[in-house]
């Protein structure tokens, strides 16, 4: 497996708190993401990074930031959690090109109340 | 814009029986397609992918899968279904010339297999 560690495993939380998830990964891919798993809807894209610093919008980035100030730690933020939040979260690496195949971490858990 | 759809949620065999899965494809660009399962609380692992070259791709455990460029589809098949074949299977796109693999995955489609 690729090395790729996410925290927590599972997370419950109450409506308006801020909550902060972590990626890790040992392989220095350059390309980093955060996807989110709802039923029905595959895996959509909230967020990616291409670097250190840079980051870009997925297709469901509302409600959610950010940050990678290291090529290994990619975090996501969810600056005030809502129920419609509640989902699996997975990161994902890739070398960048679009033959690559992404590598998927084992996800998170999060629950809002 | 590219999109992906997997036909049937849910599929159900038996053991020793065909498997097919759906996937059909829109893009506007010559495609690069992906198959990947899910095992319950895992993440997403590469059974396959097409990018250039041949259209027939043989994956892990089995699985191959046809790109039809006519078609528009890229169906995932195995001609004998195994009990560790259960997991959820997710067809996904990207194109060439993208810069970067900003996958699009179709909804999933559940697979169970029974004795």
């Amino acid at each position: 497996d690729a090395g790729i560690t996410q925290s927590p495993r599972h997370k419950v939380t109450e409506t308006g708190t801020p909550v902060t998830l972590r990626c890790h990964q040992t392989e220095n891919h350059r390309y980093m993401y955060w996807y989110r798993q709802d039923p029905g809807h595959g895996l959509r894209l909230i967020h990616y990074s291409y670097g250190v610093k840079d980051t870009d919008k997925g297709e469901v980035s509302d409600g959610y930031s950010v940050s990678r100030s290291k090529t290994e730690d990619f975090l996501l933020t969810l600056e005030s959690a809502t129920s419609s939040q509640t989902s699996v979260y997975f990161c994902a690496i890739s070398e960048g090109q679009a033959n690559s195949p992404l590598h998927f971490g084992n996800g998170t858990r999060l629950t809002v109340t | 814009a590219q999109s992906v759809t997997q036909l049937g949620s849910h599929v159900s065999v038996s053991e020793g029986a065909l498997v097919l899965l759906r996937c059909n494809y829109s893009s506007s660009v010559p495609p690069y397609l992906f198959w990947y399962v899910q095992y319950p609380n895992q993440g997403l692992q590469l059974l396959l992918k097409y990018t250039t070259g041949a259209t027939l791709v043989k994956g892990i455990n089995g699985f191959e899968a046809e790109f039809k460029k006519s078609e528009t589809s890229f169906h995932l098949t195995k001609p004998s279904a195994h009990m560790s074949d259960a997991a959820e299977y997710f067809c996904a796109v990207t194109y060439r010339g993208g810069g970067y693999n900003k996958l699009i995955f179709g909804a999933g489609t559940r697979l169970a297999v029974h004795p």
